[in-house]
């Protein structure tokens, strides 16, 4: 099992600022990087799968980057808003043998957006 | 829309009872996967399957079982219930290919007493 570490572990921001959080995961027989949100009570909810070293993604409000090489990624938020509030899950994706893939998830980051 | 269903949402049930957790995808999505969440914890794999009579173990031991008879089922077993298993159950699908995200459904929380 991999050991993947996020952080921070909860986040409490006024409405409009941005923030950003870490994740780490060992560089070794990495594959991809996937990026999952979860709002209480929904099902999580993918944000962006990243596979190259130096990759940026954005969606809306909410970008990425990821650094395969010392293993890494941020997820920037620029102006939060109050429905950003959720857990930010990130998950790794390595070869686990026999031909198979598994993501390892890390505990998550919860950000909660004060109006 | 990823259109995943897990059934039932919410259970309690005594210790040594039989159950099955259902789930459902209407997308032709080819693998599916089982994680548990305990609270506070990470999402672990217990259980995936790449396709039809394919069923595989996760990196998380598990008494549970799985099968596969159809696309679009994915239903988990546990033959007999103990408060250990107490815990959250997530069902999640995708297409084929390593690199594509996974659709999930809304969980089942299951309470052994």
């Amino acid at each position: 099992i991999l050991n993947v570490e996020q952080s921070p572990q909860s986040l409490h921001v006024q409405e409009g600022d941005s923030t950003n959080f870490t994740c780490s995961f060992p560089s070794s027989n990495f594959y991809a990087l996937h990026w999952y949100r979860w709002e209480t009570a929904k099902s999580p909810e993918a944000l962006f799968v990243m596979t190259l070293n130096g990759d940026e993604k954005k969606k809306g409000r909410i970008s990425a980057t990821l650094n395969t090489k010392e293993g890494y990624s941020y997820l920037y938020i620029k102006g939060s808003q109050p429905e950003d509030s959720a857990t930010y899950l990130c998950a790794p994706l390595a070869y686990s043998g026999a031909g198979s893939y598994q993501l390892t998830f890390g505990k998550g980051t919860k950000l909660s957006v004060i109006p | 829309e990823a259109d995943i269903y897990q059934t039932p949402r919410y259970l309690v049930i005594g210790t040594g009872k039989k159950i099955t957790l259902e789930c459902s995808q209407t997308m032709g999505h080819d693998k599916m996967y089982w994680y548990q969440q305990d609270p506070g914890m990470e999402l672990h794999l217990i259980h995936y399957s790449y396709g039809v009579n394919s069923t595989e173990k996760g990196d998380l031991s598990s008494e549970s079982t799985v099968s596969r008879i159809r696309t679009e089922h994915f239903p988990l077993t546990l033959e007999s219930a103990r408060p250990s298993h107490t815990s959250q159950y997530l069902c999640a699908s995708s297409e084929r290919g390593h690199r594509l995200a996974q659709y999930f459904g809304p969980g089942t929380r299951l309470l052994v007493l």
